[in-house]
């Protein structure tokens, strides 16, 4: 139990271009997700928590126009990287809580972005 | 702050060793720690998981420590495979903490042939 998927699991794009990324609890309904972002050799960042049907809570330094975080339901939430470009280059990766058992945190598999 | 530091920050063993990750942390007020494994390209995959009244966990050839008045935590590989090459990070949960987790640098190991 408590798998959570991302798809795509890797992207290129062209920049400018937006890129949406889907994180889904599979098994479970999350009241929470988070969305974290991973450069190479280091550790994850947290970018922002979202709970179902409110507006996300972003990280200093996190741009909300840039980086659209939709949770519509309690099994589904979104990012949209908006007019990416290099630098957004990065490894995302979602985690999901149902609130039960030290709100334990279930990681998705990640999703490779990669702007050109 | 809340900080986890952890030690050491890469190491190699041989197929079959033995060995032991270090993480110091300063979350206060304390809730949880946990090890998580991540492949290269995969997201973290948890390991164990414990509170402050518990100081050893297993899983399987791993086996994590906790010392809640030293703030530190190890993670013990034991018979290393090929299959444990991975980066293992120590994440600290904090109360009240809104369920951010505060996560350590990793330990990338490398287990050679």
């Amino acid at each position: 139990g408590a798998v959570v998927s991302q798809h795509p699991s890797w992207v290129i794009c062209k920049s400018g271009t937006s890129v949406k990324i889907e994180c889904r609890s599979l098994d479970f309904q999350a009241t929470t997700m988070f969305w974290y972002r991973q450069f190479p050799k280091q550790s994850l960042m947290l970018m922002a928590t979202s709970n179902e049907g409110s507006k996300a809570t972003y990280e200093q330094g996190v741009e909300k126009d840039k980086f659209l975080i939709n949770h519509a339901s309690l099994t589904l939430s979104t990012l949209t990287v908006t007019s990416a470009h290099p630098e957004d280059s990065s490894f995302y990766i979602c985690s999901a809580t149902s609130g039960r058992a030290f709100n334990e945190q279930f990681f998705g598999p990640g999703t490779r972005l990669t702007v050109l | 702050k809340n900080q986890v530091e952890q030690s050491p920050q890469s190491l190699i063993i041989l197929e079959g060793k033995n060995c032991t990750l270090q993480c110091n942390y300063t979350v206060s007020p304390f809730s949880n720690l946990r090890w998580y494994k991540q492949d290269t390209g995969r997201g973290p995959v948890s390991l164990t998981i414990m509170t402050f009244s518990e100081n050893t966990k297993s899983n399987g050839r791993y086996t994590a420590t906790l010392d809640a008045d030293t703030k530190q935590s190890s993670l013990h590989i034991t018979a290393s495979q090929l299959s444990d090459s991975a980066s293992y990070i120590c994440v600290v949960s904090a109360i009240a903490a809104g369920n951010k987790l505060t996560f350590g640098g990793g330990t990338r190991v490398l287990v050679k042939p």
